[in-house]
Formats: C-alpha cells, sequence, structure tokens
C-alpha cells in the first residue's frame, strides 16, 4: 500500500519565517505534487515534479518554490511566509503519467497557520 | 481550459440513493477521477473512468459520457460514514497527466 507522509500534521509561523513543508512517498512514484486546499475553493495545484530535479509550476505557483533532490522526498517552500499562505498543504505522488490509471495517493496534509 | 463543476453540498437518507454530478469542459480528455474526502482526512481515490458508460464497484459506482463532459458518482444503500466531501477530478489530453480538481461536493447522510 502506498504511503505518503508529511513531515507535520500542524504548523504555526510568524509572518516572514521561511518555512519548508516535507513530503515523502515510499512506493517508487515518478510524480510528486504540491497542493492548497481551502474552503469553497477546492484543490489547487502550487507546482508538482515528474522527476528527480525536474519541477514545474502549476495552478499558483507564486510566493512558493520546491526541491527534489531524491526521487521518494519533494519539499515545498514558502520563502516568507504570510497570513494568506493560512491554508492546508496536501502533497500527492503517482505513477509516471504513460500510465493510464495512476490517481494520486494523498498525505494527511498539513495545516498551516501563518499570525 | 478544464472547468469542473459539481453541486455545493447534498444531503440524503441513511439507507438512500443519492447521484453527485459532474461537469467539465476541455479541449481534451484523459480519464475522470472520483475521490472521497472524509473531515480532516486525506483524499483518497474511489474510481476512474475513462471509457463511456457505468464502472460499479460495491455500493458506488461511476458513470461517463465524454460526448456530454459529464460524469456522476452513485452511491447506494447510504451509511452514516459515506458523509464526507466526494471530488470530482479530471485529467487532460496532449499527454498531459495532471489533473484538474472540481471544488467538491459536501455529502451529509441523515439517520
Amino acid at each position: 500500500d502506498v504511503k505518503v507522509t508529511q513531515s507535520s500534521r500542524y504548523l504555526v509561523k510568524r509572518t516572514g519565517e521561511k518555512v519548508f513543508l516535507e513530503c515523502v512517498q515510499d512506493m517508487d512514484h515518478e510524480n510528486m505534487f504540491w497542493y492548497r486546499q481551502d474552503p469553497g475553493l477546492g484543490l489547487r495545484l502550487i507546482y508538482f515534479s515528474y522527476d528527480v530535479k525536474m519541477k514545474e509550476k502549476g495552478d499558483i505557483p507564486e510566493g512558493y518554490s520546491v526541491s527534489r533532490e531524491k526521487k521518494e522526498r519533494f519539499s515545498l517552500i514558502l520563502e516568507s511566509a504570510s497570513t494568506n499562505q493560512t491554508s492546508m498543504y496536501l502533497c500527492a505522488s503517482s505513477l509516471s503519467g504513460t500510465v493510464g490509471n495512476s490517481p494520486l495517493h494523498f498525505g494527511n496534509g498539513t495545516r498551516l497557520t501563518v499570525t | 481550459g478544464q472547468n469542473i463543476d459539481q453541486p455545493t453540498e447534498m444531503t440524503a437518507t441513511e439507507g438512500a440513493i443519492v447521484q453527485i454530478n459532474c461537469t467539465y469542459q476541455t479541449s481534451g480528455f484523459n480519464g475522470l477521477f472520483w475521490y472521497q474526502q472524509h473531515a480532516g482526512e486525506a483524499p483518497t481515490f474511489l474510481s476512474y473512468n475513462v471509457l463511456d458508460g457505468l464502472e460499479e464497484k460495491g455500493r458506488f459506482s461511476s458513470f461517463l459520457s465524454r460526448s456530454k463532459g459529464y460524469s456522476y458518482l452513485l452511491l447506494k444503500e447510504l451509511q452514516m460514514k459515506d458523509s464526507a466531501s466526494y471530488l470530482c477530478a479530471h485529467r487532460g489530453s496532449g499527454g498531459s497527466y495532471i489533473p484538474t480538481f472540481g471544488r467538491g461536493t459536501s455529502l451529509i447522510v441523515h439517520p
């Protein structure tokens, strides 16, 4: 069974802090994703990666960066946290896009509050 | 674009049947997914449709009509534990494997 683990369930940070959200998957998946989920807005894609050291912007990349130095780990970085980045952050992984039925497997999420 | 529409909220009674609709607009198609998300938990995969028709999995079924840009999730013999948010996600064509999610439908099951 696929396991996607996010390092923190809850985080509270101050405005201007640099924040690291870590995600690790144990199924050798090529693709990894970072989403944020807000009430009434659903899941919105921040960044994704289809291979080590590769990254692509999603729909809302502003204020975020990512790092994928190893296949199993995908980190989301908030360079200078702001209150509008208070949200639930979900990491996901999936097999390569060449596999048709390749659903996303999600971590349990990190609820980030920026004060 | 890949606009996806689904109702914001639905209510139903335990033991009943409920149908959650999802419509999408896109220039290409490479599969439609349904996920279930309980409050405070991660979304979990329910179903995948790439061909027209009905896919049945126990109490849950998912239907797709590509020509109409339409899918539905059918839940039978509703149980209280089915109270959750149901997310429709569409994947475009052209080699794109990135699914786009609808805003989710919150289903409340009453006794």
